[in-house]
């Protein structure tokens, strides 16, 4: 049973445009969450989070969004450059395990 | 320092045998963590070890297994594969329980 949840498979964006990954989740007790990327043949590296006591975090062209009263968080890029194509996963740490979205396979277009 | 280092990194098994996956986390983490990662269904949690105990444990049949050693290693094993045990077998070590995760490069497991 997801916990943590990507309902866009793919996401194709040009080059120099803003990408806006989403990602929903079922517990409204989970109070952080992150988000990972990962290019192929390499493992997810951290790339940023935010805690339930802030609704933005920005880091850089990066920034993640929470609605927590709509379970909801998002990470806009901008502007998302070729080198961003990977694929992105949220997750949520309870403090005693971490629930990993689906993920998103972003594609940003020279 | 050096990342987490997994091996093998590629291996091909047949259905009914076992495998055993190896991973060395960053020098000074206690935990290690296995994730399974398939299409469509994300990074699924296995299981977590600190200081040699078993802490945590996602929602995988008894074939799955692991161990921690006194040096940290860990080792996951999969016994009676299936075909559906094909994968990419993460490991990510952190220096605390639930800490910031650290992934290596994964095992890429495919039964045939």
């Amino acid at each position: 049973d997801q916990q943590v949840k990507q309902n866009s498979p793919s996401l194709s964006v040009q080059e120099g445009r803003i990408s806006i990954l989403n990602c929903d989740y079922t517990n409204s007790m989970f109070d952080y969450f992150l988000w990972y990327k990962k290019y192929p043949a390499e493992g997810p590296t951290f790339l940023i989070s935010i805690s339930s006591i802030k609704d933005k975090n920005e880091d850089g062209r990066f920034t993640v969004f929470l609605n927590k009263s709509a379970k909801h968080l998002s990470l806009h890029i901008v502007p998302s450059q070729p080198g961003d194509s990977a694929v992105y996963f949220c997750a949520t740490n309870t403090g005693n395990q971490f629930y990993f979205g689906t993920g998103t396979s972003l594609t940003v277009i020279p | 320092k050096a990342g987490v280092t997994q091996t093998p990194r590629y291996l091909i098994k047949t259905r009914g045998q076992q495998v055993t996956l190896s991973c060395s986390p960053i020098s000074g983490h206690r935990s290690v963590s296995w994730y399974q990662q398939t299409p469509g269904q994300g990074l699924q949690f296995l299981f977590e070890y600190f200081s040699e105990t078993q802490r945590n444990k996602g929602n995988f049949p008894g074939r799955f297994s692991g161990r921690q050693f006194s040096n940290s290693r860990s080792e996951m094993n999969v016994s009676t594969l299936e075909l559906g045990d094909s994968a990419l077998y993460l490991c990510a070590s952190s220096l605390v329980i639930s800490g910031e995760l650290f992934f290596g490069e994964g095992s890429r497991l495919t039964v045939l």
